[in-house]
């Protein structure tokens, strides 16, 4: 079935770095593509979507671009900020048409002052 | 606008005890999952409902575990006995339509001695 397998966390930056978070997918055609975000003690919120190939996403800050040559959904921003402290996942739609989001593992990142 | 509720925030009990974690989903909405997340397992989809019926059950782990949700801004999951490896914390989302977009409740952190 469709999937999202992301990198292995913590990601452990100082403040002003720039973050880098990979995801890849394996999808029959081409879903719409999230990256959602949980802060501590809180549940998952969307940070940001595509919904088809070379799209761009953005929000707070952060990009990802939607590329289907290499089946990726990296997240980035250019200067983080201890407030990013936070697991995001990746995520696409259950295979089948389902509007069910399937979550990667998430990845854990600590930003430091 | 109220998002999604949970209660209790937090629930410590003992093992072989009844549990019931609360869910209001937001108002309009028509669909409504439970997650369970774990260090270990990540984010699993427990169960979700759609127009206050269950359509799909198959996470839920164990007959211990039931859900329901006798109307469109109330759900109920209710673990009778609990165990220790059901400690966890649970989420209830909610999705208008056929929305990919899902709405995180804060969750109940349940710890089971």
């Amino acid at each position: 079935g469709d999937s999202v397998t992301q990198m292995e966390g913590p990601v452990t930056l100082s403040e002003e770095a720039f973050l880098t978070i990979n995801c890849t997918y394996t999808a029959t055609g081409y879903p719409s593509l999230f990256w959602y975000v949980q802060y501590p003690g809180e549940g998952l919120q969307l940070l940001l979507k595509a919904t088809k190939a070379d799209d761009k996403g953005s929000n707070k800050g952060f990009e990802a671009t939607y590329r289907k040559e290499t089946t990726s959904f990296h997240l980035e921003k250019g200067s983080v900020q201890v407030s990013d402290s936070a697991v995001y996942f990746c995520a696409l739609p259950t295979s089948g048409g389902s509007y069910i989001p399937t979550f990667g593992r998430g990845t854990s990142l600590i930003v430091h002052p | 606008d109220a998002g999604v509720i949970q209660s209790p925030r937090h629930e410590v009990t003992e093992m072989g005890q009844e549990v019931t974690l609360r869910c209001k989903p937001i108002s309009g909405h028509n669909s409504l999952f439970w997650y369970r997340q774990t260090m270990m397992r990540g984010l699993e989809l427990l169960i979700y409902f759609n127009n206050n019926v269950p359509i799909d059950d198959s996470g839920m782990p164990e007959d211990r575990f039931s859900a329901k949700m006798p109307n469109a801004s109330f759900s109920t999951l209710k673990i009778q006995p609990s165990e220790p490896r059901d400690s966890a914390v649970y989420f209830c989302a909610s999705t208008a339509g056929e929305a990919y977009e899902q709405f995180f409740g804060p969750g109940t952190r349940l710890t089971v001695l």
